[in-house]
């Protein structure tokens, strides 16, 4: 079982709705989750940062924890164009772990 | 902000040939870290370093080494580069890795395209 496990995609979904990007993790003691966004040839770019179970919204981004459940995830409203790349996530369990997930493709339809 | 800037955006070498790759930071971050990309294998950990001369394999430090002399800057070494490194070198940096939450937000560069001819 991979430690962060994301479905690669792509996901697709129409301009204006709502993209749902999801992402489990194996190991229970996992305390700190993050969202990156990846632009085709480019870096990473930290997007989300949650540490504690519920909601953390920013702008037009939701990101959820359930460590009950080991699921994080990451809503986007509105989607738009400018909103297409890779969304990796990430993991922390303690000193230098932070493991990331392969990441998932969103596709915003115009 | 958090600035991360690496040496070059892309390189050629050649089989054999030692290469090096340079990350700097500008944060007064205690931690910095290499990895590299490759499609459908996501990003893996090569090396870290929590502080000045000190360095800790990560998942795959095979073929390369690395060297931290000063806080701000982080070089990654391929002692004789082989086609099988050819990938996107990223470097990170965070603030700290031994409490939870904002300390372990890691900052990316842009990133070196590598190829091993």
């Amino acid at each position: 079982q991979k430690e962060v496990e994301q479905n690669s995609g792509p996901l697709s979904v129409p301009e204006g709705a709502i993209a749902s990007l999801n992402c489990t993790y194996s190991d229970r003691v996992s305390q700190s989750f993050f969202w990156y966004r990846q632009y085709s040839g480019k870096s990473p770019e930290l997007i989300m940062s949650i540490y504690s179970n519920g909601d953390k919204e920013d702008g037009r981004f939701t990101a959820q924890l359930n460590k009950a459940s080991q699921y994080v995830s990451l809503l986007i409203r509105d989607s738009q164009p400018s909103d297409s790349a890779t969304y990796l996530c990430a993991c922390w369990r303690g000193y230098q772990k932070v493991t990331f997930g392969i990441g998932t493709k969103l596709q915003v339809i115009p | 902000d958090v600035k991360v800037t690496q040496s070059s955006r892309y390189l050629v070498k050649r089989t054999g040939e030692k290469v090096f790759l340079e990350c700097v930071q500008d944060m007064d971050h205690e931690n910095m870290f290499w990895y590299r990309q490759d499609p459908g294998l996501g990003l893996r950990l090569i090396y870290f370093s929590y502080d000045v001369k000190m360095k800790e394999k990560g998942d795959i430090p095979e073929g390369y080494s690395v060297s931290r002399e000063k806080k701000e800057r982080f070089s990654l070494i391929l002692e004789s580069a082989s086609t099988n490194q050819t990938s996107m070198y990223l470097c990170a940096s965070s603030l700290a890795t031994r409490r939870t939450g904002a300390y372990n937000e890691q900052f990316f560069g842009p990133g070196t395209r590598l190829t091993v001819l």
